[in-house]
């Protein structure tokens, strides 16, 4: 059965520091995987995805992320982080029928001035 | 485009009203998607529609039920509301399975 695993709940890091949420997933197959931010009060919106291409996805504001097969990992990353990156992140997979996704309980990107 | 819409915002409900939510998008996607979320649980599907004419349970669709009116629409009843079903709702929608899902803005709902 699939699932993902979001390792932090909190992360809290300065304004110009690098930025890394952590995502473990389980699946049974080559799993499609996304992460996806939310600003508080806001709609949620994709921030990249990994789809079997290159294992090194780069995303929207500066985020990539690294899809390790055989630590089953899908980290989150930014060299620099900005104020405006405070938000809650969540990392999901899904499922084979294609339809359906599994999202991580999210972590919460606290951004210090 | 207005993307994926919502109807209504805000809504407070005493326990066994009953109420629809209302979805629309314009991006001419098949896929639609309902789901709600709750503090530390990330989000939950409560029903999808694959295209137009179908509907699927999610992983938690007991006491709602789903409509896909036409391929813009797709609404969520819940027949008799419950303090559970407290939460903020999504609506979202994909072009085809693809996976890239589109949001929109999500209905805080409250049952009293």
């Amino acid at each position: 059965a699939q699932s993902v695993t979001q390792l932090d709940s909190h992360v809290s890091v300065s304004e110009g520091t690098p930025v890394l949420l952590r995502c473990n997933y389980s699946s049974s197959y080559s799993p499609s995987l996304f992460w996806y931010v939310q600003h508080p009060n806001k709609g949620l919106q994709l921030l990249l995805k990994y789809t079997s291409a290159a294992t090194l996805v780069k995303g929207i504001n500066g985020f990539e992320a690294e899809f390790k097969k055989s630590e089953t990992s899908f980290h989150l990353t930014k060299p620099s982080a900005h104020m405006s990156d405070a938000a809650e992140y969540f990392c999901v997979v899904s499922l084979d029928s294609n339809y359906q996704l599994i999202w991580g309980a999210g972590t919460k990107l606290i951004i210090k001035p | 485009n207005a993307g994926v819409t919502q109807t209504p915002k805000f809504q407070v409900l005493k326990t066994g009203q009953s109420m629809t939510l209302q979805c629309a998008q314009d991006m001419n996607h098949n896929s639609m998607y309902w789901y709600r979320q709750d503090p530390g649980m990330g989000l939950r599907l409560i029903y999808y529609s694959a295209s137009e004419g179908t509907t699927d349970k999610g992983e938690v669709p007991n006491g709602y039920n789903v409509s896909r009116l036409n391929k813009r629409e797709f609404s969520l009843r819940l027949e008799s509301a419950a303090p559970s079903q407290t939460s903020v709702y999504f609506c979202a929608s994909s072009l085809n399975g693809a996976h890239e899902q589109y949001f929109g803005p999500g209905t805080r709902l409250t049952v009293t």
